[in-house]
């Protein structure tokens, strides 16, 4: 398998701009998490699915924020309107959970993303 | 609220050196314990611990926990520049659905 996939791996976009954020899970994988990266605040969880469905999107900083998972195989993060605050990296994990073989979170490169 | 606490939060040594980072944890329904390296890119797994006083090695590496006091260290021995990064502390809890990680320690090992 190949890992898990993001796309793209660098964005650069203006202030105010719609971004988009791909991730392909490791397949057969059941849990899909999405994590922002910064100096200041380390890794935080925004929102994780299980079995595609969104479990926890506390982590999720405001409404210009949201993700979907419309299957297994695909989840997308969305920005919109996007802000310079929101520069960061932002990873994809994904784990098999349930039962008595859970797995560790295996995360994807990261998309780094600059807003100007 | 889940939360995990590293300390120290930035070491420099020297090759050779042995170090120990240290990683506390509050959490509901706990299934886990990991630690991850993170040097420039994403972070790659290291060890998953589950049971307490079961000391888990790969290399120069170890790592244990505790359950009982809600603790876990890592320890590196005979440290080399190639260890330097930043090691982060995560917890599965929650019947296993998500990971909270820890602000990470920043190893810097110096030749």
């Amino acid at each position: 398998d190949a890992g898990v996939i993001q796309s793209p791996r660098h964005e650069v976009t203006e202030m105010g701009q719609e971004v988009t954020l791909r991730c392909k899970p490791i397949s057969g994988h059941n849990s899909l998490f999405w994590y922002r990266q910064t100096m200041m605040r380390g890794l935080e969880l925004l929102i994780y699915f299980n079995n595609n469905v969104p479990i926890d999107d506390s982590g999720m900083p405001e409404d210009r924020f949201s993700a979907k998972m419309p299957n297994a195989s695909f989840s997308t993060l969305k920005i919109q309107p996007s802000e310079p605050r929101d520069s960061a990296v932002y990873f994809c994990a994904s784990s098999l959970t349930g039962g008595a073989a859970n797995t560790e979170a295996f995360f994807g490169q990261g998309t780094r993303l600059t807003v100007v | 609220e889940d939360k995990v606490v590293q300390s120290p939060l930035s070491l420099v040594v020297h090759e050779g050196d042995t170090v120990t980072l240290n990683c506390s944890y509050e959490v509901t329904n706990f299934r886990s314990l990991l630690w991850y390296k993170q040097e420039k890119k994403a972070p790659t797994f290291l060890f998953m611990l589950t049971s307490s006083g079961i000391e888990k090695k790969s290399g120069r590496l170890s790592s244990i926990l505790d359950k009982k006091e809600l603790f876990s260290i890592l320890n590196i021995t005979a440290t080399q520049t190639g260890d330097s990064a930043v090691y982060l502390c995560a917890v599965e809890g929650n019947y296993g659905q998500n990971f909270v990680f820890g602000p990470g320690t920043r190893l810097s090992v110096l030749p």
